[in-house]
């Protein structure tokens, strides 16, 4: 079975500063995970993925996760959060055959100015 | 990646009634999905819509309540049936990405509000 749990439904930080969005998984199988943005009004816009490569994974707009087997982990981050970062994001798991994915509950992200 | 048109994008309707949202997709896709998106809620998988076969759809959710149609390979209908309030949510369509199986493409998602 898989799952992923995303801490903190709400999460605010100040522009310029780290943002850091945790997401632990679950997975009897290698997973394969991903981070999702949703703006509001639009749909889900794929931010990253991880698929057994390097696990240090870069993606758009300067966002960037570590996947981290030991912990069970996969947060997303970015150094210096901008006020177009202000969104809901969310995290997933899937087996990597595209049959099914799991998604988090989101975070949503406030960036004060 | 592909593009994915919903419509309605939002909607208000009464208990009772039933509301058929619509996907295109502007390119021939195998699979396409449909997910129920609550507040505060993860993405609940619908159902699966195959072209050319019934939809399979996930545990808790029936045909009768989600009857799906996937007439070719770029577009199918979800109609939500009998609304009640407890169907108000952001129904989402999504289809997998030409870069590979494991990365899902999703429409803007069509909001509903039932009455």
């Amino acid at each position: 079975a898989q799952s992923v749990t995303q801490l903190g439904s709400h999460v605010s930080v100040s522009e310029g500063a780290l943002v850091l969005l945790r997401c632990n998984y679950s997975s009897s199988v290698p997973p394969y995970l991903f981070w999702y943005v949703q703006y509001p009004n639009q749909g889900l816009q794929l931010l990253l993925k991880y698929t057994s490569a390097a696990t240090l994974v870069k993606g758009i707009n300067g966002f960037e996760a570590e996947f981290k087997k030991s912990e069970t982990s996969f947060h997303l981050t970015k150094p210096s959060a901008h006020m177009s970062d202000a969104a809901e994001y969310f995290c997933a798991v899937s087996r990597g055959d595209g049959n099914q994915f799991y998604f988090g509950t989101g975070t949503s992200l406030t960036v004060i100015p | 990646s592909a593009v994915i048109s919903q419509k309605p994008s939002r909607d208000i309707c009464q208990r009772g009634t039933s509301l058929t949202i619509q996907c295109q997709v502007d390119s021939q896709v195998t699979m396409m999905f449909w997910y129920r998106q609550q507040p505060g809620q993860s993405l609940t998988l619908i159902a699966t819509a195959n072209q050319g076969s019934e939809a399979t759809y996930e545990s808790g959710f029936v045909i009768d309540k989600f009857p799906i149609s996937r007439p070719n390979l770029t577009f199918s209908t979800l109609t939500v049936s009998n609304m009640s309030p407890e169907d108000s949510s952001i129904y989402l369509c999504s289809v997998q990405g030409r870069s590979g199986a494991n990365v899902l493409t999703f429409g803007a998602g069509s909001r509903l509000t039932v009455l």
